[in-house]
């Protein structure tokens, strides 16, 4: 089936420092979704991006839609203790009914 | 506004017993969605459902894996018999779309998921 690779799998920061990770897929996505679960829930749907080249913000958090569209991006500034999670990629296939969620960047904040 | 409410929270079952979990989607969502997190695969749409009609279950993993969603507001999703393997975080989730667009364009909400443990 269709796979999501997200880099870094895990990261160790400073608080306040600034956060980057990637998703990558082997063949072009429509849609590309943020998603953050922390521990004992489901995941959130932080930011959705529609088009190609699109760059969206919300509040501390920039993601971009790669203009491949096989790609997005999730920027996290001035990192704080609550953004520690399982940060996810996520999109519909291209084709027929499935949905797909990457293989997630786990996030940690050291205060 | 409730959420998306899923039972149990926890469940341990010995392998080879019958497991059901519930979702109560929010309200006036169309869309309803299961999928199954682990650490080895992790979160796999398993079936969904468009005004309670199952339109695609191809991420069910076998014949002992069932789901129904008998009215808007309540689905299942059950094993039998369970095994071992069986064993992960089961989430449900809503959205308010219909078609290919409830994948596309419509936010999922998710539950907090039912632990499963199969012995």
């Amino acid at each position: 089936g269709q796979q999501l690779n997200q880099s870094p799998q895990s990261m160790f920061i400073q608080e306040g420092e600034d956060v980057s990770m990637n998703c990558t897929s082997s063949s072009i996505f429509n849609t590309w979704l943020w998603y953050k679960q922390d521990p004992g829930e489901g995941p959130v749907l932080l930011i959705a991006l529609y088009k190609a080249g699109e760059l969206t913000s919300n509040g501390r958090l920039t993601a971009q839609f790669g203009i491949t569209r096989k790609d997005s991006f999730l920027n996290i500034s001035a990192s704080i203790p609550s953004d520690v999670g399982i940060y996810f990629c996520a999109g519909p296939a291209n084709t027929g009914n499935q949905f797909y969620f990457g293989t997630g960047t786990s996030l940690t904040v050291i205060p | 506004d409730a959420g998306v409410i899923q039972s149990p929270r926890h469940e341990v079952t010995e392998m080879g017993q019958e497991v059901t979990l519930r979702c109560k989607p929010i309200s006036g969502h169309n869309s309803l969605f299961w999928y199954r997190q682990t650490m080895m695969r992790g979160l796999e749409l398993l079936i969904y459902f468009n005004n309670n009609v199952p339109i695609d279950d191809s991420g069910m993993p076998e014949d002992r894996f069932s789901a129904k969603m008998p009215n808007a507001s309540f689905s299942t999703l059950k094993i039998q018999p369970s095994e071992p393997r069986d064993s992960a975080v089961y989430f449900c989730a809503s959205s308010a779309g219909t078609g290919s667009a409830s994948l596309a364009k419509n936010i999922q909400y998710f539950g907090a998921g039912t632990r499963l443990s199969v012995l």
